[in-house]
């Protein structure tokens, strides 16, 4: 059974810093996606990842994929207020027939 | 109206009620999903369906009956539920199942059973 863990499971820092949270399996990922979830709100789609050691940025959020495919993790530079919200990963395997395995996520709280 | 919608956004039952939770998704996709999310836990997986046809149904109790009348629209009909089965259940739609993996979320319906 593969599983996903996040983490932190909670951060809370001040606006301007910076931070990053982690998203590891023990299972070769096919691919791996990154979802923002504000409160009273669906999860929101941030980026997929695919290739080992792929690098991609969204403005201040950089996601980066393991070289083994195994893990990843998401940078914010300079958080703001509007960063605030539940951080979920997400990630298919060959051998779990692609269905998407999720994360129970880190929550995240940016304070002005 | 744009993405994945979802109605009631609230809803309150007590354990002998019967209701039906909306999800509508206005993307033209092929797949539709219902999930549970409860605090502090992954996302679980409840129902999938592919081209209206169930495709998964991951050990769900015969409490929660999903309906899915074509690509568009899904229902999750609701019957003696538990006071444990209040949590927050969201709709999503990809494309095609299973691959692209990519899911595009409504805002949920948060239930609440007394």
């Amino acid at each position: 059974t593969q599983l996903l863990e996040q983490s932190p499971q909670f951060l809370s820092i001040q606006e301007g810093e910076n931070l990053t949270v982690y998203c590891n399996s023990s299972s070769v990922f096919s691919s791996l996606q990154w979802y923002r979830q504000e409160p009273g709100e669906g999860p929101v789609l941030l980026v997929t990842v695919v290739t080992g050691g792929e690098v991609k940025k969204l403005k201040r959020l950089t996601f980066q994929f393991g070289d083994a495919r195994k893990d990843s993790s998401l940078h914010i530079t300079a958080a703001q207020p509007g960063d605030t919200g539940l951080y979920l990963c997400a990630g298919d395997f060959m051998d779990s027939n692609y269905q998407l395995i999720w994360g129970a996520g880190t929550k995240l709280i940016i304070k002005p | 109206e744009t993405g994945v919608t979802q109605t009631p956004r609230h809803l309150v039952m007590g354990m002998t009620n019967k209701k039906s939770l909306k999800c509508e998704q206005h993307l033209g996709h092929n797949a539709m999903y219902w999930y549970k999310q409860s605090a502090k836990k992954p996302l679980e997986l409840m129902f999938v369906y592919n081209f209206k046809e169930q495709t998964e149904n991951n050990s769900v109790p015969s409490r929660f009956s999903p309906e899915c009348p074509n690509s568009s629209h899904l229902f999750l009909h609701l019957h003696t539920l538990q006071p444990e089965d209040s949590a927050l259940y969201l709709c999503a739609s990809s494309q095609d199942y299973p691959a692209p993996p990519e899911q595009y979320f409504g805002p949920g319906t948060r239930l609440t059973v007394t």
